[in-house]
């Protein structure tokens, strides 16, 4: 069974930075990209990036870069997205979603919620 | 980027009738290779983004086929045959022709 588990809830103070992780099982991990995507509450998704876990190669939304660092850990099949300089603005819920070969997000890790406040 | 619109919600539905859900791209998701690169998923109540159709007209696998979509380059329509009560939740359009992949606002299915 193909399972994306993600790291638990995260209380954060404004300035912080914290490291989001995705443990993928099931499958061969470097056979397929991993995109992160971000809901603020109520809204809608927006896609932060994706990694290529064979290479470590990556794609950000211009809009997180310089806020969005993506790596893996092929050892552990494990991908990571460290988030730096928190505000309020990047409280939300964070999912991590496999790129099928199809170019569809097939498979969605159970979300992060990241919340920042003093 | 690509924009994506949807209504925020469907017109009111009864149960056991159908339902359709409609999506606009502000750009031809239709590649030269012929594939459309438009996708939906419905997000249910407290949990995440499942995918129901790819490339859009081809179900998802375990998708019952009460789920049907179909459209142009720019305008969608996913369809809702027999609406269950497991149906509701918000419906995602979504394009991943070229980056950044984008998302509407996505559609709460309303239950008369």
């Amino acid at each position: 069974e193909i399972q994306l588990q993600q790291s638990g809830p995260e209380l954060v103070k404004p300035g912080a930075s914290v490291k989001v992780s995705c443990k993928a099982s099931g499958y061969s991990f470097t056979d397929y990209n991993m995109y992160w995507v971000k809901q603020s509450h109520g809204k809608s998704l927006e896609w932060i990036g994706y990694i290529d876990p064979y290479n470590g190669g990556t794609s950000y939304n211009q809009k997180f870069k310089g806020k969005a660092t993506l790596t893996v850990d092929k050892s552990s099949s494990t991908a990571f997205m460290h988030l730096n300089s928190l505000t309020s603005e990047d409280s939300a819920v964070y999912y991590c979603a496999r790129e099928a070969f199809t170019t569809a997000f097939d498979y969605w890790g159970q979300g992060t919620t990241l919340t920042v406040s003093s | 980027d690509i924009v994506m619109t949807q209504a925020a919600f469907s017109n009111p539905v009864t149960l056991g009738t159908s339902a359709s859900i409609s999506c606009r791209s502000s750009k031809s998701l239709l590649h030269s290779n012929g594939i459309t690169y438009l996708y939906w998923y419905l997000q249910k109540p407290g949990q995440s983004p499942q995918l129901l159709i790819y490339q859009m007209s081809n179900l998802a696998s375990g998708v019952p086929d009460r789920f049907s979509s179909s459209g142009s380059g720019t305008d969608f329509t996913l369809r809702i045959s027999r609406v269950e009560a497991e149906d509701v939740g918000v419906y995602y359009c979504a394009q991943n022709l070229e980056l950044p992949p984008t998302f509407g606002g996505g559609t709460k299915l309303e239950i008369k």
